[in-house]
């Protein structure tokens, strides 16, 4: 079955840009969306397709797709983007998520 | 405005049976693929099982085949995950979701979940 890895945490200062990257074999091959889950809460839809942004979220959340790594990045990072981060691919009928990663803003 | 709302959690023995439901409003529910995805305390996010819009197509992860059914009726607006042979590891607040069409395959609204404890 595929996998994704994702680094466990990532840590970016106030107004800086962080970068989460979900690492796959040939994942620019699959669509990648990228969900934020804050404590308490459901996850949220933040990229899809890639790079694909839903209404409502910020262009600071933008996302690339290459070779075997699939970037989010988040710049001007805020206090408010500190949450959890899954990549998520659909491979042979089956949803797969990345472990997730936790942004810590500082 | 679209909304999910997950009911049927709750505690139940190891080896028991659980019928969770999502009642879906603010969009036409026949139209679109729906999706239940499972995170274990502390944990990260799994998915667990989806079905397409008409019902006609389900998948599964292979930790629930066999144990778990997803159904749906269209003309209840509801989805409804059926799960038998419950494990401790099978403890977790389940989420179910909306596809963004009958078959994209990510989920752009989610329920707030619902709880299952599974232990003696």
């Amino acid at each position: 079955s595929y996998e994704m890895t994702q680094p466990l945490s990532v840590s970016v200062a106030l107004g800086q840009t962080a970068n989460i990257i979900c690492g796959g074999n040939s994942i620019v091959t699959k669509n990648v969306h990228w969900y934020q889950q804050k404590p308490g809460q459901a996850p949220v839809l933040v990229i899809y397709r890639d790079s694909k942004r839903p209404s409502g979220v910020p262009e600071r959340f933008s996302g690339s797709n290459s070779g075997n790594t699939a970037t989010l990045t988040i710049s001007r990072a805020q206090a408010g983007d500190e949450a959890d981060y899954y990549c998520q691919v659909w491979d042979s009928s089956t949803a797969v998520f990345g472990g997730g990663t936790k942004l810590t803003v500082l | 405005e679209v909304q999910l709302v997950e009911s049927g959690g709750g505690l139940v023995q190891p080896g028991g049976s659980l019928r969770l439901s999502c009642a879906a409003s603010g969009f036409s529910f026949s139209n679109y693929a729906v999706t239940w995805v499972r995170q274990a305390p502390g944990k990260g996010l799994e998915w667990i099982s989806a079905i397409s819009a008409s019902g006609g197509t389900t998948y599964y992860a292979d930790s629930v085949k066999g144990r778990f059914t997803i159904s749906r009726d269209n003309s209840k607006d509801t989805l409804s995950l059926q799960m038998h042979s419950l494990r401790a590891e099978d403890t977790a607040v389940y989420y179910c979701a909306k596809d963004v069409s009958d078959s994209e395959w990510f989920w752009h609204y989610w329920g707030q979940g619902t709880l299952v404890t599974v232990s003696s």
